[in-house]
């Protein structure tokens, strides 16, 4: 079955900083979302990848996917404390032709003012 | 409705109770997956709806849950004989359509404590 392994499990940083996270995949992805999670709340969908090579940004937030890799990064530049939470990536790997997602442990942020 | 709404909120309930936990997703999505989340296991796939059909009930843990949709709409989970282990948040997603690649939103979710 597919499985996805965030790293870091966890991230401290000062504000201002940037930072990476990676979600590698054990098998094919066919897409990849990003979640952001805060505690007791829902997720709020980020961004979705689907090609290899595909880059895409939102305000000060980035996403690739590394298709041959099977890994996509998410990358925040000039961190702010409303960016601290859970971020969850979730990829589309069964092959089939709906979203069932398989989600990685998540990824915990936490921005020093 | 502007988002995918959940209800109730939070539940606890007594151990060998049912309970069930409603999810009203965006309007015109014809897609609706259930998940949940708990410490242990992450985040898991239960049921995905394609309209009122449940094409893909893999998730469900076991007998004891089980969940409808009517009218394309709302949807229902139901969990009989609740057990101390089915404490987690039921969180409930919809999507335009059931076709991959179409964007995932998710609800806040339903906080479920079994004591």
């Amino acid at each position: 079955s597919q499985e996805l392994e965030q790293s870091p499990q966890s991230l401290i940083v000062q504000e201002g900083k940037n930072l990476t996270i990676n979600c590698t995949s054990s098998k094919t992805l066919y897409g990849l979302y990003w979640y952001k999670q805060k505690y007791g709340e829902g997720l709020i969908f980020l961004m979705m990848l689907q090609k290899g090579g595909e880059e895409k940004s939102h305000e000060k937030i980035t996403a690739k996917l590394d298709e041959k890799k099977q890994q996509s990064s998410l990358h925040i530049t000039a961190s702010q404390p409303s960016h601290a939470g859970i971020y969850l990536c979730g990829a589309d790997s069964s092959g089939t032709s709906y979203g069932k997602l398989t989600f990685g442990q998540g990824t915990i942020l936490t921005v020093h003012p | 409705g502007a988002g995918v709404s959940q209800s109730p909120s939070n539940k606890v309930t007594e151990k060998g109770k049912d309970v069930e936990l409603r999810c009203d997703p965006i309007s015109g999505h014809t897609a609706l997956y259930w998940y949940r989340q708990s410490l242990g296991q992450g985040l898991e796939f239960l049921i995905y709806f394609q309209g009122n059909s449940a094409p893909d009930k893999s998730g469900l843990p076991s007998d004891r849950f089980s969940a409808e949709r009517t009218g394309g709409s709302v949807s229902t989970l139901t969990i009989q004989r609740t057990q101390q282990e089915d404490s987690a948040v039921y969180l409930c997603a919809s999507s335009l359509t059931g076709r991959s690649g179409n964007t995932i939103y998710f609800g806040e979710g339903s906080w479920l404590t079994v004591v």
